[in-house]
């Protein structure tokens, strides 16, 4: 079966500081990655996906990720934060579930705390 | 695209109390899941729809639980009996049903049981 760890369940980084969120997957096949970002409350927004090619995937706001096979990861990264990018961050991989199908098994989390 | 659209937001009910939530997909979305996400844990796969067939039930999804999408458009998840241990946020997601399409989420409903 497939999984997903996020071994930062919180990270604090300064305003303008450069910021990686770590991800890594276990499943057998070629897996589809994800990141999502979830504000208090709020459902989940999709900021990048990786299914094949490059494997470095750039998102929106500015985040991009870098699929690494070797390492079974995926890690999230952006130069600069904002202080709006506080919220938590899910890594996902999506494993098929018949045909064309696939469902999503997240990671638990990475709440990222922007400091002034 | 107006979104995934769930209903009620927020659902406060007794233990015992049976409760029913409302997924409207985006229009032209054939795929429909359900997760459910509790307290710092990440969302966990319920169950899933293509069009109006259930094609696939997570083992987190007792006999209290059903779910149905009766004419391929919006879904329903009851629970029946609730208990405490199903407070958490049930979200709602759909895609297109391309091989490569992602998952939108809704904003959820976050049902407290007391």
């Amino acid at each position: 079966a497939q999984s997903v760890t996020q071994p930062d369940i919180h990270i604090t980084v300064s305003e303008g500081a450069s910021l990686e969120l770590r991800c890594n997957y276990s499943y057998g096949a070629t897996p589809y990655l994800f990141w999502y970002v979830q504000s208090p409350g709020q459902g989940l927004q999709l900021l990048l996906k990786y299914f094949s090619g490059d494997t470095l995937v750039q998102g929106i706001k500015g985040f991009e990720a870098e699929f690494k096979r070797s390492q079974s990861s995926f890690n999230l990264r952006k130069p600069s934060v904002h202080w709006s990018d506080a919220a938590e961050y899910f890594c996902a991989v999506g494993a098929e579930s018949g045909g064309s199908n696939y469902k999503l098994t997240f990671g638990k989390g990475t709440l990222l705390t922007v400091n002034p | 695209d107006t979104g995934v659209s769930q209903d009620p937001r927020h659902k406060i009910t007794k233990r015992g109390q049976n409760v029913t939530f409302r997924c409207d997909p985006i229009s032209e979305h054939n795929r429909l899941y359900w997760y459910r996400q509790t307290l710092g844990q990440g969302p966990e796969f319920l169950t899933y729809f293509q069009n109006e067939a259930q094609l696939e039930k997570s083992r987190l999804l007792s006999d209290r639980f059903s779910a149905e999408r009766p004419k391929g458009s919006f879904s329903t998840l009851e629970i029946q009996r609730t208990e405490q241990g199903d407070s958490a946020m049930y979200l709602c997601a759909s895609s297109t049903g391309q091989g490569n399409s992602p998952l939108h989420f809704g904003n959820g409903t976050r049902l407290t049981v007391t």
